[in-house]
């Protein structure tokens, strides 16, 4: 089961948007609405911010939602906070009871 | 409140095994998935595999097929990740994280990894 391919990095001033792809094949992403994106500090446990694509669990903040498109699924933050700056992986149910996650993207806010 | 509380960080010769713990709390211990990820110096996060804690069903990457082995202990709502034949490869930062069982796929989470555990460093290293 090879990564789902993210850009390697991308970055944004204060208040502006950011969109991460998240691109898969028809066995993963494409076949299923199980995706879900996580943020990850360096040194905490990766958090939770989307889940079944597009949903946000309580807590988390609606600058961020996720979305899909074919074997593509994407996360859009609105909104650019300094706190958002964090590396960011997408990951999706591949079928057979497993999953693979994203090569991950490291978000700056300039 | 949730909470996973893993074991503390090891440091392994290469060939040897490692157990890693996860003790969960806050929750009922067999209403949820357990899965198994881990996170190399300057790589990305990889999955490896996934245990019912109701059944003890497992199922793992294919990468990690006859090395890794996941048991539960309903008794201490603890869960276990064991690797074998360690290699320098294996140095990394192992997690564990909760699931619900899926509504739609019988026998598997819904992808929704929460919470996660605080992380247990495994160096391997001669």
């Amino acid at each position: 089961q090879s990564a789902l391919t993210q850009p390697r990095s991308v970055s944004g001033s204060p208040g502006q948007s950011v969109t991460i792809s998240c691109t898969g094949t028809s066995s993963d992403v494409g076949g299923y609405n199980y995706v879900s994106w996580y943020q990850h500090h360096p040194g905490k446990a990766p958090k939770l911010m989307i889940y079944d694509v597009n949903k946000r669990p309580s807590g988390v903040p609606d600058r961020f939602s996720g979305s899909k498109s074919g074997n593509t699924a994407s996360l859009t933050i609105s909104g650019l906070q300094a706190e958002d700056e964090a590396d960011y992986y997408c990951c999706s149910y591949a079928g057979s009871y497993t999953y693979v996650f994203g090569t991950g993207t490291k978000v700056t806010v300039l | 409140q949730v909470q996973l509380v893993q074991s503390g960080a090891e440091v392994k010769k290469p060939g040897a095994s490692v157990k890693v713990s996860c003790k969960a709390s806050g929750y009922t211990f067999t209403s949820y998935y357990m899965h198994w990820v881990r996170q190399a110096p300057g790589q990305g996060l990889e999955w490896m595999g996934i245990i019912n804690p109701s059944g003890g069903s497992t199922n793992y990457a294919q990468k990690f097929q006859g090395r890794v082995t996941m048991t539960r202990d309903t008794s201490t709502s603890t869960v276990y990740m064991e690797l074998s034949s360690l290699r320098s490869e294996d140095t990394a930062v192992y997690y564990c994280a909760r699931d619900p069982p899926s509504p739609n796929y019988y026998g598997s989470g819904s992808n929704k990894f929460d919470p996660w555990g605080q992380g247990t460093l495994v160096t391997v290293s001669s």
